[in-house]
Parts: C-alpha cells; sequence; structure tokens
C-alpha cells in the first residue's frame, strides 16, 4: 500500500478561493515534498519540509506537518485557473543505507473562472 | 538548460518486443531514477542510480533492467514488453542527499507514454 495518501482524491473550486489538500503517512520520515503535475506533464517540486519543522510557506503556499499526527496538509490560497493540476505528496523515509522517496495518489485540483 | 529530457515522447509496442526507454539530464546530478504512474496507482519506483556504473531496484523492478555507463544518462529496457507495462514512464533526477541524508527535490522529465498491445 502507499506510504502517502492525499485527501480528497479530486477538488473543485473557484477562482479566488483557498484549496487545501492533506496527505497522511503511515512511517517515520525525513522529510515530506509536495509536488504539482499538470496534465501530460512530468512533475514539479513545490516546497519541502523536514521532519522538525511545522510550517512552511513559498509565495502562496503553505504547508503544515505534524509528525505525531503523521500527517500534512498544502494550503494554496487566492488560487488561479493556472493551479488546476494534480498534486501529489512524497515522502523520505530512511531505509538504513538509503533514503526513498514514495508518493501518494495524489489530488486532482480544479479551478474555475 | 534543458533539464532532464525522455524520448521517445510516445511509443507502441507489440507482446514480446523490447525496447529502450532513453533520459539524459543536464545538471551534473548524481541520482537518477525511474517511475512508472498508472491510473489511481501514484508513481511506483522501477529502478534508480546514486551515481555512474551503479543501479538498485526499486518497488516494481520486475520486467525491466537498466545502465547508467555515463553519469548524464540513464537507460531502462524492457526486455520482452507485456500488456501490464502499459503506462506512462517518468524519468527524474536529484542532487546526493544532504549531510543529514535527506532526499533533495527530484526533477523530473515529461515522462514516455507506452502502450504494449
Amino acid at each position: 500500500s502507499q506510504q502517502g495518501e492525499e485527501d480528497p482524491q479530486a477538488l473543485s473550486i473557484q477562482e479566488g478561493e483557498n484549496a487545501t489538500m492533506n496527505c497522511s503517512y503511515k512511517t517515520s520520515i525525513n522529510n515530506l515534498q509536495w509536488y504539482r503535475q499538470n496534465s501530460g506533464r512530468g512533475l514539479v517540486h513545490l516546497i519541502l519540509i523536514r521532519s522538525n519543522e511545522r510550517e512552511k510557506h513559498s509565495g502562496r503556499l503553505r504547508v503544515t506537518l505534524d509528525t505525531s499526527k503523521k500527517s500534512s496538509s498544502l494550503l494554496i490560497t487566492a488560487s488561479r485557473a493556472a493551479d488546476t493540476a494534480s498534486y501529489f505528496c512524497a515522502t523520505d523515509v530512511n531505509t538504513g543505507t538509503a533514503s526513498k522517496l514514495t508518493f501518494g495518489t495524489g489530488t486532482r485540483l480544479q479551478v474555475t473562472l | 538548460n534543458a533539464g532532464v529530457t525522455q524520448t521517445p515522447k510516445f511509443r507502441v509496442l507489440k507482446t514480446g518486443q523490447s525496447m529502450t526507454l532513453l533520459c539524459a539530464q543536464d545538471m551534473n546530478h548524481e541520482y537518477m531514477y525511474w517511475y512508472r504512474q498508472d491510473p489511481g496507482m501514484g508513481l511506483r519506483l522501477i529502478h534508480y542510480s546514486v551515481g555512474e556504473g551503479t543501479t538498485a531496484k526499486g518497488e516494481v523492478p520486475d520486467g525491466y533492467n537498466v545502465s547508467r555507463l555515463k553519469k548524464q544518462n540513464f537507460l531502462l529496457g524492457l526486455e520482452s514488453a507485456a500488456p501490464s507495462q502499459t503506462s506512462v514512464y517518468f524519468c527524474a533526477s536529484s542532487y546526493y542527499r544532504d549531510r543529514s541524508y535527506y532526499n533533495s527535490p527530484l526533477h523530473f522529465g515529461n515522462g514516455t507514454r507506452l502502450t504494449v498491445t
């Protein structure tokens, strides 16, 4: 089963509204990363939050991490039509000899005018 | 600066045929990865490489082989394609882990859409 699970699977909002996506994971992590994927394209890195951080901001993005609940949220404020994409969380888990990124199944965000 | 380039973009194979997917990066990254993306499954790691001449298995390596003869290139081979290998394949690269052994962000190519009939 996936290490990271996003919720909701799909989200539809109007331009100007805020969008919140959640990610839950199962095992202890080194860091958690969020990526965006536009239709037919590769993933693009948005933000990385380390396990000892609780909140991070980048432009209109705000990420929180709660290691006690094994969950993270991505907030996009004042959304735009160009934010329409799928969003994935990826957890970095230390396996002893290496660390691996494991991706969730994603949240599809639709922003309408 | 092209980043990560994948070729081809699309390919249709018949069951049993073989092919090689090419990935090239111009960022001098040490780490390179091959993922497959299927509906409802997210991205799953096939193989990865932590440096020239080294490769390792990921989550779903069966039916695939890889080679990293040059630092900038990472090849994914399918020796005998099966319909279950119909997927979108993504190559990615990243820097070394930092001193805390955390993974740095991945840079992705735009994918190869493979259909096996």
